[in-house]
């Protein structure tokens, strides 16, 4: 079945850049999705990509998706504490029809 | 903005009751989704309903029940509540159509503690 894994920590300075990689399994999953969940909150969708796109930026957000490697990453610029959080990476379970398929998730601690 | 309420932040439980999740959505979204997370094992699919009274067993439905009568609410039911249900519970809905926008909105969760 579809898998989407992605490394369970990352540390950095407050300013730096953080880049939180996952890997799916899934060829046909047509949207990509970053979502964060703040301490004792519920998940927020903070970005998307679609299939066909090898790129997409939003302000200081910047997706990468390498299809032929089943690749995405999220780069945030210039990191701040406020960006302390868990990051899941998230792909569309084509076999349940709309169910998403998350990834563990990636808990980044900022530093000041 | 859409909005996925869930009735309650916090529950404790005793091992053997039952137990009724609440989620509201008040967009009129075709789908909900029960998902539980837990550290280390991210969040795993219960149940999820394509509309009313219409539901879909998840990677792990064992322990659990749905029910959807009315299309604003989705509803999960612990059977027989035990200590190894103790997680943090989650909701989600968005609407039936395709295209990314329509969200995967989610409630702000339940921490459920069986005892």
């Amino acid at each position: 079945g579809e898998d989407v894994e992605q490394s369970l920590f990352l540390s950095v300075r407050e300013g730096d850049s953080s880049v939180i990689n996952c890997t799916y399994t899934d060829s046909s999953s047509t949207y990509l999705y970053w979502y964060k969940q703040e301490p004792g909150a519920g998940l927020q969708l903070l970005t998307y990509i679609f299939s066909n796109m090898d790129m997409k930026q939003d302000q200081r957000l910047t997706v990468l998706l390498n299809k032929k490697d089943k690749h995405l990453s999220l780069r945030i610029a210039d990191t701040q504490t406020g960006d302390s959080a868990i990051y899941f990476c998230a792909e569309r379970d084509n076999q349940a029809g709309t169910a998403l398929i998350f990834g563990k998730g990636t808990t980044l601690s900022v530093s000041s | 903005d859409v909005k996925v309420t869930q009735s309650s932040r916090y529950l404790v439980k005793r091992t053997g009751e039952k137990v009724f999740l609440e989620c509201v959505q008040d967009m009129d979204h075709e789908n909900m989704f029960w998902y539980r997370q837990d550290p280390g094992l991210g969040l795993r699919l219960i149940y999820f309903s394509y509309d009313v009274k219409m539901k879909e067993k998840g990677d792990i439905p064992e322990g659990y029940s749905v029910s959807r009568e009315k299309k604003e609410r989705f509803s999960l039911i612990l059977e027989s509540a035990s200590t190894n249900q103790t997680s943090m519970y989650l909701c989600a809905s968005r609407n039936g159509g395709t295209g990314v926008g329509y969200g995967y909105t989610f409630g702000s969760g339940t921490r459920l503690t069986v005892v």
